[in-house]
C-alpha cells in the first residue's frame, strides 16, 4: 500500500539553527499538508499546499516557516531559526482530492536544545 | 472555526472489555477520520467516515452527520490498543481543507 514517508524520524538541533524536514507524499496525490503536535497536546494544522503554492496556513506558520516542493516527489518544511518551543512531532500528510481522506506519515520528532 | 470535542478524555479498560469513544463537532463536515496514536507517536489511520458505519476487525465507527457526532466502538480490547485515539474533521465550508483534531481519548488497556 502506498505510504507517506518522512525523514528523519528524529532531528536534534541547537536553538537558532535551521532545519529542513522532508516528506515524500503518495505519488499521485495533489494536496499536501504539515501538522504539528507538541508533546501531550493535540495535533495542529500548520499549512496546506496545492498547485505549487500555499493554499492555507495557520497562525503558527509565521515567517520562520516555509514549505517547498522542489521536485515532483519531495515536500519540505523549513524552520529558519529554531526556538525551544518548536520542539514537537511534525507530521506530513497528503491526499488526492480536497476534503478526502488524508494519509499521514510516521512523523519527525524535532528536539530543539 | 469548527470545534471538535472528544469524550472521555481518559479511559482504563481491562483486556477483553468493550468501550465507546465519542466525537462531537460543531458544524457540518466533509471529512471525518479516526486515528490511533501508538506509543511511538505514529498516527495510524483507523477510519475515514464522514457518514455511515464501517467495521474493521474489532473496531467499528458510526458517524451521524446530521447530529454532528461520531462514535468509535472498541470490542474485546487488547493491550496493543493502548494509546491516544483522535477524531479529526474537515469542515465543508469554503476553500479550507485542513483537518481539525480533537483533544483525544487516552486509552490504557490493562492485562
Amino acid at each position: 500500500e502506498p505510504e507517506v514517508t518522512q525523514t528523519p524520524s528524529h532531528q536534534v538541533t541547537q536553538m537558532g539553527q535551521e532545519v529542513i524536514l522532508r516528506c515524500v507524499p503518495i505519488s499521485n496525490h495533489l494536496y499536501f499538508y504539515w501538522y504539528r503536535q507538541i508533546l501531550g497536546q493535540k495535533v495542529e494544522f500548520l499549512v496546506s499546499f496545492y498547485n505549487n503554492e500555499i493554499s492555507e496556513k495557520s497562525e503558527i506558520f509565521d515567517d520562520q516557516f516555509s514549505v517547498e516542493r522542489p521536485d515532483g516527489s519531495n515536500f519540505t518544511l523549513k524552520i529558519r531559526s529554531t526556538k525551544l518551543e518548536d520542539s514537537a512531532m511534525y507530521f506530513c500528510a497528503s491526499t488526492l482530492l480536497a476534503k478526502n481522506i488524508q494519509y499521514f506519515g510516521a512523523g519527525t520528532r524535532l528536539s530543539v536544545l | 472555526g469548527i470545534q471538535v470535542e472528544q469524550s472521555p478524555p481518559d479511559l482504563i479498560l481491562q483486556e477483553g472489555a468493550n468501550s465507546t469513544l465519542r466525537c462531537n463537532f460543531s458544524d457540518s463536515v466533509n471529512n471525518l477520520q479516526w486515528f490511533h496514536q501508538n506509543p511511538w507517536g505514529q498516527l495510524i489511520n483507523l477510519f475515514y467516515i464522514p457518514s455511515g458505519t464501517k467495521q474493521n476487525g474489532r473496531l467499528s465507527a458510526t458517524t451521524v452527520a446530521t447530529e454532528r457526532y461520531s462514535l468509535l466502538y472498541i470490542s474485546s480490547s487488547q493491550t496493543t490498543g493502548s494509546g491516544v485515539y483522535f477524531c479529526a474533521v474537515e469542515g465543508d465550508g469554503g476553500a479550507t481543507n485542513k483537518l481539525i483534531f480533537g483533544t483525544g481519548t487516552l486509552l490504557a488497556v490493562q492485562p
